[in-house]
């Protein structure tokens, strides 16, 4: 098992573009997020889903968009990317069971904006 | 207000003696869950406890358990013996239940063992 792979690890961006971080996970979980984490600082979610076609805005969503079209991916878009996006991203997933709610993450995809 | 309050920025705990890591917690859900996480300066985030809002006991993993006060909002992390590999941030996360997953995380402690 693989657990959760982030692609890329490392991305420069300048202001405005746009692009996509990858996040795959094979552990068949059906709970996937998407958090930041800025420079001193705990994560904060920015979207979640609960299962393939079925997501939901975090604490952060502004300017941020997701999907889920199957149950291994949920990748992360950024449109008209700002300074102020600069952060480690992570992607998790759980099984979502009860008892069972640990978080598997990915190991963060370094981003800046300039 | 905080979801999730660290009130210790930074602590220092001598080799083999046992460390509190301080988590205050804030929400109006019944039902919600509590989490620590490591995170070491390589930056990956490692799963430590859980412990459920309807649990009656504290929960234990090994070296780590955490100090359940319900009432008085607080989920404390406790490591024994602690280790120079225990050195990193801790992050206490809460998730609120109901029909949506929203998770928070405070803004951590940072562990060093000193020799």
């Amino acid at each position: 098992n693989a657990g959760v792979t982030q692609t890329p690890k490392f991305r420069i961006l300048k202001i405005g573009q746009s692009m996509t971080l990858q996040c795959t996970q094979d552990m068949n979980h059906n709970y996937m997020y998407w958090y930041r984490q800025d420079p001193g600082m705990g994560l904060k979610l920015i979207y979640y889903s609960v299962g393939a076609g079925i997501t939901d805005k975090g604490e952060v969503p502004n300017g941020y968009n997701v999907s889920r079209s199957t149950t291994e991916d949920f990748p992360l878009r950024l449109e008209l990317a700002a300074p102020s996006q600069t952060s480690v991203y992570f992607c998790a997933s759980s099984s979502g069971l009860a008892a069972d709610y640990e978080q598997y993450f990915g190991p963060g995809t370094r981003l800046t904006v300039t | 207000a905080q979801k999730i309050t660290q009130t210790q920025p930074g602590m220092f705990v001598q080799e083999k003696e046992a460390v509190t890591l301080d988590c205050t917690y804030d929400t109006s859900d019944p039902s919600y869950g509590l989490f620590w996480y490591k995170q070491p300066s390589s930056g990956e985030m490692i799963f430590l406890i859980y412990q459920g809002s309807y649990d009656q006991q504290n929960a234990t993993e090994g070296r780590y358990s955490l100090n359940f006060q319900k009432a008085r909002k607080s989920a404390n992390l406790v490591i024994s013996a602690s280790q120079l590999g225990d050195s990193a941030m801790y992050f206490c996360a809460m998730r609120e239940g109901g029909t949506g997953n929203q998770f928070y995380f405070g803004t951590g402690t940072s562990l060093t063992v000193i020799p």
